[in-house]
């Protein structure tokens, strides 16, 4: 699975969007782009994911450019909760957890 | 999606004692894993909990350090043998079925974690 590159740490004014980056300019053309967080002292919690198109759920909106090399997770309300590490992955659908690389995230603060 | 119970959810241990954690999940699931986050880290894979047979151990890991059950499908104990404090973490059990969301996505569920201090 493809690696990838996030910001360290972000900050978001409440009620604000926040747009967290994610490269993956390796990826293949059957990996999917799946987004994390993990808020403190909890496990990772499943967003989102998309292959091509842009895709909106109830949590954020995935928007992946026509390269597929990167990507961006947009949560259009950020409340105070959404203070988490953001995890961008990139793995096949059916491929085998043993090789994802989970990288440091993007530490996002949303600040009131 | 399946719902993980994970226990203890924090314990202190002294040096060279062994401890058991506990995965519970509310339904049958294929694939079991675990989890270590060091302070400051990101998500190591430990191993694959596989039932009825060997978990299988990454690199950098074995099972006379880290012995792990699967009884059943719901079911699975990692226990952290012999603790150092280099073995205090957060140790996380996962789940994933593939297909398992009715997006057909391959999501990792993961349970609230067992925050591990070793003194």
């Amino acid at each position: 699975d493809a690696k990838t590159t996030q910001p360290p740490s972000m900050d978001c004014a409440e009620g604000r969007a926040a747009n967290l980056p994610c490269n993956h300019s390796t990826i293949s053309g059957n990996e999917y782009v799946y987004w994390y967080r993990q808020i403190h002292s909890q496990g990772p919690q499943y967003i989102i994911h998309g292959l091509k198109n842009n895709e909106t759920n109830e949590m954020a909106s995935l928007i992946i450019t026509e390269d597929r090399k990167s990507s961006t997770l947009i949560l259009p309300h950020a409340t105070l909760r959404d203070t988490a590490v953001y995890y961008c992955i990139v793995r096949f659908n059916a491929g085998n957890n043993r090789k994802l690389i989970w990288g440091l995230g993007t530490s996002l603060a949303v600040n009131p | 999606s399946a719902v993980i119970s994970q226990k203890p959810s924090r314990d202190i241990c002294q040096r060279g004692t062994s401890l058991t954690i506990q995965c519970q999940v509310d339904s049958q699931v294929t694939m079991m894993f675990w989890y270590r986050q060091q302070p400051g880290q990101s998500l190591t894979l430990i191993a694959t909990a596989n039932q009825g047979s060997e978990a299988t151990y990454e690199s950098g890991f074995v099972i006379d350090k880290f012995p792990i059950s699967r009884p059943n499908l719901t079911f699975s104990t990692l226990t952290v043998s012999n603790m150092s404090p280099e073995d205090s973490s957060i140790y996380l059990c996962s789940v994933s079925v593939v297909g398992g969301s009715s997006s057909g996505a391959n999501v990792l569920t993961f349970g609230a974690g067992s925050r591990l201090t070793v003194l």
